[in-house]
């Protein structure tokens, strides 16, 4: 059974730094591409970032360009997500999910809010 | 940009009905690149449907999809006690690569 669990979600004030992690188990972690996606509570879903299998080439959504940093450990079996510079509009629960063989998201973790308030 | 825009916001049907959600780009998408997700209340998204009319694992076949271009829709044949949910499409293709459509809740 496909599982992905995040953690390192919590509050953190505005201009401070957060890394989120996602343990992945049941598949082959190092042939999938991952993404981070989040959703504003009570509001829409949006990608934020996605790494290829080999951690090169990650790609951001424009909104957390040159503030989030996506990475892998293949040998962990873990996705990351490095968040720095936070801001108030950064609040929200970050899902970790799998990339399926084509463009679409076949797996979700649960979600570890986060929340950036002074 | 591809902006997707769905409707209605929310439908409001009872449990046997037929429920058929749209789904509009702003551009034309690839058929290959639309997809389809759930998400119940406290939970996390789930796949549903993928490249615009192929259910995913362990999905019932009361769910379908179909569509080209930039007109995609989802239909629930009869609505089952666990359909009510909120249900979102996606696409990929272009800067942002991904984008969603802002839900459409099926309610009771």
């Amino acid at each position: 059974e496909v599982q992905l669990v995040e953690s390192g979600g919590g509050l953190v004030q505005p201009g401070g730094s957060l890394r989120l992690s996602c343990a992945a188990s049941g598949f082959i972690f190092s042939s999938h591409w991952m993404l981070w996606v989040r959703q504003v509570p009570g509001k829409g879903l949006v990608w934020v970032s996605r790494i290829n299998t080999d951690g090169r080439n990650p790609m951001y959504a424009e909104s957390v360009k040159g503030r989030f940093t996506i990475s892998r450990d293949n040998a962990k079996n873990t996705l990351y997500l490095q968040m720095n510079s936070l801001r108030v509009e950064d609040t929200a629960v970050y899902y970790c999910t799998r990339g399926g063989p084509g463009w679409y998201f076949d797996n979700w973790g649960q979600g570890t809010l986060v929340t950036v308030s002074s | 940009e591809i902006v997707l825009t769905q409707s209605p916001g929310t439908l409001s049907l009872s449990p046997g009905e037929r429920a058929t959600l749209s789904c509009r780009a702003s551009q034309s998408v690839t058929s290959s690149n639309l997809a389809w997700y759930q998400q119940k209340p406290g939970q996390a998204p789930s796949l549903l449907i993928y490249e615009t009319s192929n259910r995913a694992t362990g999905i019932p076949d009361r769910f379908s999809g179909s569509g080209s271009g930039t007109d995609f829709t989802l239909t629930i044949s009869r609505l089952e006690p666990e359909d009510f949910a909120v249900y979102y499409c996606q696409q990929y293709g272009g800067s942002p690569e991904w984008t969603f459509g802002q839900g459409t809740k099926v309610e009771i």
